[in-house]
């Protein structure tokens, strides 16, 4: 089945700071690719999406690109703010499921 | 438009007990599916229904399953809790007519088990 990699964590930055979370994923046939995030209590927001090679996902500042070739998926800011720390979940979709990586927690200091 | 609702938020349950949870989608979508989440596991499938029917099932016992009505709320039972049951169950849906597989998430239900 599908698998997903992800950079281990936690990840502390200080503010305005460049921020990248590493994904990489193994999927027979090719999946749409996610990346969600989850603050403390909550549940799962949806931050970005893409469906095919060379998409960019794109939202709130963050960016991803479906990389076919490489098979990754990274997400990156390039100035992160305090209200961006959470946990970070990369996440592929095939067979109407997502399988998701492990998370990465950002912290980011003022 | 709402979002996925999920009740009840918490839920403190002994083990050997059954419990059920509930899950309304957002308006107009119709499939819905679960998740477990869990600090060892990380997030792991549960199933996935669309009209009512169960369309696919991740890798856990048949302590665990779930049901769809007809207008599309689901809920999920697990039967003879184990301590290890002990998690955040999420919801999510999908809206319709659309191969992606982009899902949108409720709050979650806090089952913890003693």
């Amino acid at each position: 089945g599908d698998s997903v990699t992800q950079m281990e964590g936690p990840v502390t930055l200080s503010e305005e700071a460049f921020l990248t979370i590493n994904c990489t994923y193994t999927a027979t046939g090719y999946p749409s690719l996610f990346w969600y995030v989850q603050y403390p209590g909550e549940g799962l927001q949806l931050l970005l999406k893409a469906t095919k090679a060379d998409d960019k996902g794109s939202n709130k500042g963050f960016e991803a690109t479906y990389r076919k070739e490489t098979t990754s998926f990274h997400l990156e800011k390039g100035s992160v703010q305090v209200s961006d720390s959470a946990v970070y979940f990369c996440a592929s979709g095939s067979a109407r499921q997502l399988t998701f990586g492990s998370g990465t927690q950002l912290t980011v200091l003022p | 438009k709402a979002g996925v609702t999920q009740t009840p938020r918490y839920l403190i349950k002994t083990r050997g007990q059954q419990v059920t949870l509930s899950c309304s989608p957002i308006s107009g979508h119709r499939s819905v599916s679960w998740y477990q989440q869990t600090p060892g596991q990380g997030l792991q499938f549960l199933f996935e229904y669309f009209s009512e029917t169960q369309r696919n099932k991740g890798n856990f016992p048949g302590r665990f399953s779930g049901r769809q009505f007809s207008n599309s709320r689901s809920e999920m039972n697990v039967s003879t809790l184990e301590l290890g049951d002990s998690a955040l169950y999420l919801c999510a849906s999908s809206p319709p007519f659309q191969a992606h597989h982009e899902q949108y998430f409720g709050p979650g239900t806090r089952l913890t088990v003693t």
